[in-house]
């Protein structure tokens, strides 16, 4: 089974710094990622798939890079509404979501 | 606009079964695979079933392979999981999860439900 792994857990930060999250998989999923964030007591929401591509609908601010194991989630601008849990999704062999990082106020 | 909306969750006692549903609408439903993911609480996000947009593949994670099932009505724009021989860490929100393809090949999941919760508990 691939293993994902977010870092950091937590990561505390304030309206308008630049946010970046790291992913790591246990072997190479090319560039089948995904990122998903996720707010308390709601569904997660899909805001990149394939690595890099922004899901309709969702800001520029957000942006995602990387290929084979290491993948990182950048938030250019951190803005109010940009306080959640964030979830990596490798979909290169089955399915397998990282365990989440939260980002809370500094 | 596309809606996904669970229900069917409840409290339930070890070893018992229960029938997880969800009716979509907003999409043509026929067109897409379908998921089932869940999130114990307080944690993370945990795949569970796929199936494919016609019914015919159907794909589970171990830890739930043998007793849970997938199905889905095409007629109904229903999907149903049906959860026997319940545990303890099977306590979760279950939600359904639409992916933007008709098989089973691991891919995104482009748009959730609200989940509905189970809790199984003696």
């Amino acid at each position: 089974d691939i293993q994902m792994t977010q870092s950091p857990s937590t990561l505390s930060a304030s309206v308008g710094d630049r946010v970046t999250i790291t992913c790591r998989a246990s072997q190479s999923i090319s560039i089948w990622l995904a990122w998903y964030q996720q707010k308390p007591g709601k569904a997660p929401k899909l805001l990149i798939y394939k690595t890099s591509n922004l899901e309709g609908g969702v800001p520029s601010r957000f942006s995602g890079s990387g290929s084979g194991t290491e993948f990182t989630l950048t938030i250019s601008s951190l803005q109010p509404d940009d306080f959640a849990t964030y979830y990596c999704q490798q979909y290169d062999l089955s399915w397998t979501f990282g365990q989440g990082t939260k980002v809370e106020t500094k | 606009q596309v809606q996904l909306v669970e229900s069917g969750g409840g409290v339930v006692q070890p070893g018992k079964s229960l029938r997880l549903s969800c009716a979509a609408s907003g999409f043509n439903f026929s067109d897409y695979t379908l998921n089932w993911v869940r999130q114990a609480p307080g944690k993370g996000l945990e795949w569970v079933a796929v199936i494919s947009y016609d019914g015919d593949k159907k794909i589970y994670a171990d830890s739930v392979k043998g007793r849970f099932t997938i199905s889905r009505d095409n007629s109904k724009n229903t999907l149903s999981l049906q959860v026997d021989s319940l545990r303890g860490d099977d306590t979760a929100v279950y939600y359904c999860v639409r992916a933007p393809l008709t098989t089973v090949t691991p891919y995104y999941l482009d748009f959730w439900g609200q989940g509905t919760l189970l809790i199984v508990s003696s």
